[in-house]
């Protein structure tokens, strides 16, 4: 079993909708990442949790301590979020990530 | 831009020759981390490094592999003897504390 867990793997979504993407962990962590990756792109820090929701433009991060579960929500998608969302758990020990597989994202239009 | 820069973006190699990845953190970040993401894999840890020090190499694989982090200069990944199974995208990370990690771009390895 994976120490991350991201669900769905796969995810197909009409232009303006809202779009949850979720990941599970079972490991302690000091603080969670969302990252994004564009198709043959780099990939970019969304956002970095360690405690209730952040927000920007229309991503909203949330995180649950208790529950060891996070969201990533996505209001009025857009084409150009399709990418692979990756929910990331740092121990903060400062030597490694647990990444989950991983969310492909594709909106259509 | 102060992003991590990592270079080439793009490195095909035949089985046998070296590879070498750099990376050039944001400037004042001291923490620099290699990821390797396997085709239709996920991002894997490799190894954690900080100025002229290795910290965590628990992922790297045990021969062929090695990686630097010089006093001055770019971080390096290098690896000897490229087989087929090295083809991947090789990310790098820094970070001025274990925190606030920027990502570059990825080098885009090719064994042919």
């Amino acid at each position: 079993k994976n120490e991350v867990e991201q669900s769905p793997q796969n995810l197909t979504a009409q232009e303006g909708e809202f779009i949850t993407i979720n990941c599970s962990y079972s490991v302690g962590i000091s603080a969670l990442h969302w990252l994004q990756q564009h198709p043959g792109g780099g990939i970019v820090s969304l956002f970095m949790l360690s405690s209730g929701k952040k927000k920007h433009g229309r991503l909203i991060a949330t995180i649950n301590i208790q529950e060891k579960h996070s969201s990533l929500h996505i209001t009025a998608s857009h084409p150009r979020d399709s990418a692979v969302y990756i929910c990331a758990a740092d121990r903060g020990t400062g030597n490694q990530f647990y990444f989950g597989t991983g969310t492909s994202l594709t909106v259509i239009p | 831009n102060a992003g991590v820069m990592q270079n080439p973006r793009h490195l095909v190699r035949r089985r046998g020759q070296e590879a070498r990845l750099r990376c050039s953190p944001v400037k004042g970040h001291s923490h620099v981390y290699w990821y390797r993401q396997l085709p239709e894999e996920g991002l894997k840890f490799m190894v954690y490094l900080q100025k002229e020090n290795i910290i965590d190499e628990s992922g790297m694989p045990k021969e062929r592999f090695s990686a630097e982090f010089p006093k001055e200069g770019p971080s390096i990944l290098r690896i000897q003897q490229v087989v087929r199974g090295d083809s991947a995208a090789y990310f790098c990370a820094s970070s001025a504390d274990p925190y606030g990690y920027t990502f570059g771009s990825g080098t885009r390895l090719t064994v042919v």
